[in-house]
């Protein structure tokens, strides 16, 4: 059975300071790991990794997969308030057929505090 | 980008009622549609993967007689929570992917909050 493993669990931090979060996996057919921003509602998509070794960055997030050592991190660098979410980690993996699915972690909790 | 729609948004049912959630693609067709759960503080889990004009897979545990997946259309796949009881409050999200080839993003509704009394 497929599996996302994210820690920690939650965080809370202070304006300004920088964050990791980490996400480790086991899946069969690897396709991509995939980054996700819940507020209140439903994920919105933050990045998508599918090589190892190439970070991806979008502005104060960043992020980077390593395909041999089944993890990858998320970095939030001079965080806000407005950063305060669960932040979901899920890998995508082929199901058979034409067919994949995401599996979800249960997601890091991050508090930003002014 | 690519927008997904859920109907209604907030739901609010009697134990032993069905209740039946939409998903719409707006600006794309979606060849693949999911459908997810979420319990308070928990991940999102998937029920089930719907291609348009076959039957819905789904995923170990979920009972697809008590959760019917109709996906009729390219732009809609319909979750019907059949005889719900008060376990069956959740929120249920969708996505849907376009399918082309080298670009699987899935892209997700707003959710759906059922509450069953």
């Amino acid at each position: 059975e497929d599996k996302v493993v994210q820690s920690p669990l939650s965080l809370v931090v202070h304006e300004g300071d920088t964050v990791t979060l980490n996400c480790s996996y086991e899946v069969t057919n690897f396709r991509s790991l995939l980054w996700y921003k819940q507020e209140k509602k439903a994920p919105t998509f933050l990045f998508m990794l599918t090589s190892s070794g190439i970070e991806k960055k979008s502005g104060r997030l960043s992020s980077i997969l390593d395909k041999k050592e089944l993890f990858s991190i998320l970095n939030i660098t001079a965080t806000q308030t407005g950063d305060s979410a669960v932040y979901l980690c899920a890998v995508e993996a082929d199901s058979g057929g034409s067919n994949y699915k995401l599996t979800f972690g249960k997601g890091t909790l991050l508090t930003v505090n002014p | 980008g690519a927008v997904v729609s859920q109907h209604p948004s907030r739901v609010i049912c009697k134990s032993g009622t069905s209740v039946k959630i939409e998903c719409r693609s707006l600006d794309f067709q979606a060849t693949t549609m999911f459908w997810y759960r979420q319990f308070p503080k928990k991940s999102l889990m998937l029920m089930a993967t719907s291609n348009e004009g076959s039957k819905a897979t789904y995923e170990q545990g979920v009972e697809k007689d008590k959760f019917l997946i109709n996906h009729a259309s390219l732009t809609l796949s319909t979750l019907t929570v059949t005889s719900a009881h008060p376990e069956d409050s959740s929120f249920y999200i969708c996505s849907a992917s376009s399918g082309r080839v080298g670009y699987n993003e899935q892209f997700f509704g707003p959710g759906t909050r059922l509450t069953v009394l």
